[in-house]
């Protein structure tokens, strides 16, 4: 079946720097991708979606300077968090539209980002 | 206000018991769909099972199936035979159609412990 891959899968970083997650459809053309998070024990909360080749759409609260995303290919999307803080630590899982027969959205593996 | 509700933050089934998930869903969306996922521990994302807006029949698949009720507007999760492996988190989501662009959107999740 379809797969999503994310890179990478978990990374400490210092306060203050940069961190960019990668988001990949490995057998097919995603329009559309959209980014999560996820703090312990808390549902997944969309932060934005991400259409190729156009400026991703944030959801209300989600700091778009912040998080800055790239969805420049049908098979790649980027989120970068900039400036990161400890309180930016979270799960971060993006998931990719396969507009298709099924429409389906496929998930990936997730991206577990500590910032001491 | 909440789209997708789930109101049972923790469940506990006898190992080969069925338990039942509760989900309720808002939507003004006439065509959306209903998911259920699966979380372990390891984060992944697993999807379970998927029920159309239009479809006139319950979907199943393998031990899971979905009691919808449309005009109640809830999508209960059953699990037949519950075993030791389905232990995790459980979440109900839903995504709307183009006037929703096409989000998903997920509840609070459901914890399930499968007792020995």
């Amino acid at each position: 079946g379809a797969v999503v891959s994310q890179h990478p899968s978990r990374v400490i970083c210092k306060s203050g720097t940069s961190v960019k997650i990668e988001c990949r459809s490995l057998d097919f053309q995603a329009t559309t991708m959209f980014w999560y998070r996820q703090f312990p024990k808390q549902s997944l909360m969309l932060m934005a979606t991400s259409n190729e080749g156009s400026k991703a759409t944030y959801e209300q609260g989600v700091e778009k300077d912040k998080f800055l995303i790239n969805h420049a290919s049908l098979t790649l999307s980027t989120l970068t968090v900039t400036s990161a803080h400890p309180e930016d630590s979270s799960f971060y899982i993006c998931s990719a539209r396969d507009p298709g027969a099924t429409d389906t959205q496929y998930f990936g593996p997730g991206t577990r980002l500590t910032v001491l | 206000a909440q789209k997708i509700t789930q109101t049972q933050p923790g469940m506990f089934v006898q190992e080969k018991e069925a338990v039942t998930l509760d989900c309720t869903y808002d939507t003004s969306d006439p065509s959306y769909g209903l998911f259920w996922y699966k979380q372990p521990s390891s984060g992944e994302m697993i999807f379970l099972i998927y029920q159309g807006s239009y479809d006139q029949q319950n979907a199943t698949e393998g031990r899971y199936s979905l009691n919808f009720q449309k005009a109640r507007k809830s999508a209960n999760l059953v699990i037949s035979a519950s075993q030791l492996g389905d232990s995790a988190m459980y979440f109900c989501a839903m995504r709307e159609g183009e006037g929703g662009g096409f989000k998903t959107i997920f509840g609070a999740g459901t914890r399930l412990f499968v007792k020995a």
